[in-house]
């Protein structure tokens, strides 16, 4: 249980296009999802969480508008770059937590989309 | 703002060998811990998690241990394999299950 799936595993775009990237949660609902981004050699930083049907809660330094994330339902998230840019590349990894979380308030992550920005 | 850190950054040893992967934290406000393994162009696979009241917690040849007190919390790898090659992140929670922050990790490598 608690699988966490991404789509897709990897995308290769020309500079200035959009990429929309899923994360879906398999088997559970998740009311809270997670979007994280980790550059090469460097650990996870959460760039913002989002709450199923409200907006999502940006950390400092992540350009919203640039970031879009759409929460709509309570399986499914979605992360898009906009105008993507070289320096947007980068390994995006998404979690979610169960609505019934019990007491453990665990996040269980999906397997990453690596993202190549030409 | 929680401060990860995870010592050593690398490390490489025999198989068979018993290690010790250490991370320590500045915020000791934590609801819980998270240890996870991530393969090389992998997503996470989470290994262990301690509730803050808690001391340890077991998974067959892991052991994970917190004191939260002192902000640390130690990964003890029983009878290494080379399949435990990975890079090993901590991640505390300051935020009830909405706020994890990442350690820098630690990159092992186990030789035959």
């Amino acid at each position: 249980g608690a699988v966490v799936s991404q789509h897709p595993s990897w995308v290769i775009c020309k500079s200035g296009t959009s990429v929309k990237i899923e994360c879906r949660s398999l088997d559970f609902q998740a009311t809270t999802m997670f979007w994280y981004r980790q550059f090469p050699k460097q650990s996870l930083m959460l760039m913002a969480t989002s709450n199923e049907g409200s907006k999502a809660t940006y950390e400092q330094g992540v350009e919203k508008d640039k970031f879009l994330i759409n929460h709509a339902s309570l399986t499914l998230s979605t992360l898009t770059v906009t105008s993507a840019h070289p320096e947007d590349s980068s390994f995006y990894i998404c979690s979610a937590r169960d609505r019934v979380s019990g007491v453990y308030n665990e996040q269980f992550f999906g397997p990453g989309t690596r993202l190549t920005v030409l | 703002k929680q401060e990860v850190t995870q010592i050593p950054a690398a490390l490489s040893v025999p198989e068979g060998e018993n290690l010790v992967l250490n991370c320590s934290f500045t915020d000791s406000a934590i609801y819980n811990l998270q240890w996870f393994r991530q393969d090389p162009g992998k997503g996470l696979t989470s290994l262990l998690l301690i509730q803050s009241s808690q001391r340890e917690q077991t998974s067959g040849r892991l052991n994970a241990s917190l004191d939260k007190s002192s902000g640390r919390s130690t990964l003890y790898i029983a009878a290494s394999q080379p399949g435990d090659s990975a890079t090993y992140l901590c991640a505390p929670d300051t935020g009830g299950g909405n706020k994890l922050t990442f350690g820098t990790g630690t990159q092992l490598k186990v030789e035959l």
